[in-house]
């Protein structure tokens, strides 16, 4: 496989159940990024890594919690999550840490995303 | 107070004509901009990145950056029904923080 890929595709979960995102990334990045996306807002970025170290965490709920074992995989682990939670979560890798400094380096590239349903 | 700001649309153009997509930021210290493709149900997709002001082509797309006015545009020339999707404006202003990006401008294609 080639480029971001996310597993799975969709997930429809209760409020009580604990769930967990996978994230893989084929391109030897540095760096890699969890987003949600709503309807009709920007998206948000809610966790960041570099070389499996945190470095962003924007105010995101405990209920979800990032995993980076290695530079090419990334999890989010969900658990009580609210019907509010329900959007679209990508996962984004790049070369190199977003603002780092070394521009042409810090595209992202997004993987094709995990609809999350929560009832 | 918005940090991208992207008219949602949607902007209806007909085949063949150019589309014009416009962004502004607010940031003035930002250094990398980007124009994200992202058809309904999928992920964004790079169009293109631009970094100094001017001028940037790739095949039927323009980038265009002018940092003193804070904007920055993407130009698609010739354009097809295929065209139609969201396209996002993602913004970088260095450092640790994050990429900004607007809340898309919707493009309708009409054959």
């Amino acid at each position: 496989e080639t480029g971001v890929t996310q597993t799975p595709r969709h997930l429809v979960m209760g409020m009580t159940n604990k769930k967990s995102l996978k994230c893989e990334q084929h391109l030897g990045h540095n760096a890699m990024y969890w987003y949600k996306q709503s309807a009709k807002k920007p998206l948000e970025l809610m966790f960041v890594y570099s070389l499996e170290e945190r470095v962003e965490n924007n105010s995101v709920p405990s209920r979800f919690s990032p995993e980076c074992p290695n530079s090419s995989h990334l999890f989010l682990h969900l658990h009580t999550l609210q019907p509010e939670d329900s959007a679209l979560y990508l996962c984004a890798s790049s070369q190199d840490l977003v603002g780092s400094g070394r521009t042409s380096t810090d595209t992202q590239y997004f993987g094709p995303g995990t609809r999350l349903t929560v009832l | 107070q918005k940090e991208v700001e992207q008219n949602s649309g949607p902007l209806s153009v007909p085949e063949g004509a150019i589309a014009s997509l416009n962004c502004t930021y607010s940031d003035r210290v930002s250094q990398s901009f980007f124009w994200y493709r992202q058809y309904s149900g999928k992920s964004p997709e790079l169009i293109m990145s631009i970094y100094s002001n001017g001028d940037k082509e790739d095949g039927r797309f323009t980038a265009q950056l002018n940092k003193a006015s804070q904007y920055v545009s993407l130009l698609i020339r010739d354009s097809q029904p295929s065209d139609s999707a969201t396209y996002l404006c993602a913004v970088n202003s260095g450092g640790y923080q994050k990429v900004t990006f607007g809340t898309g401008t919707k493009l309708q294609v009409i054959p």
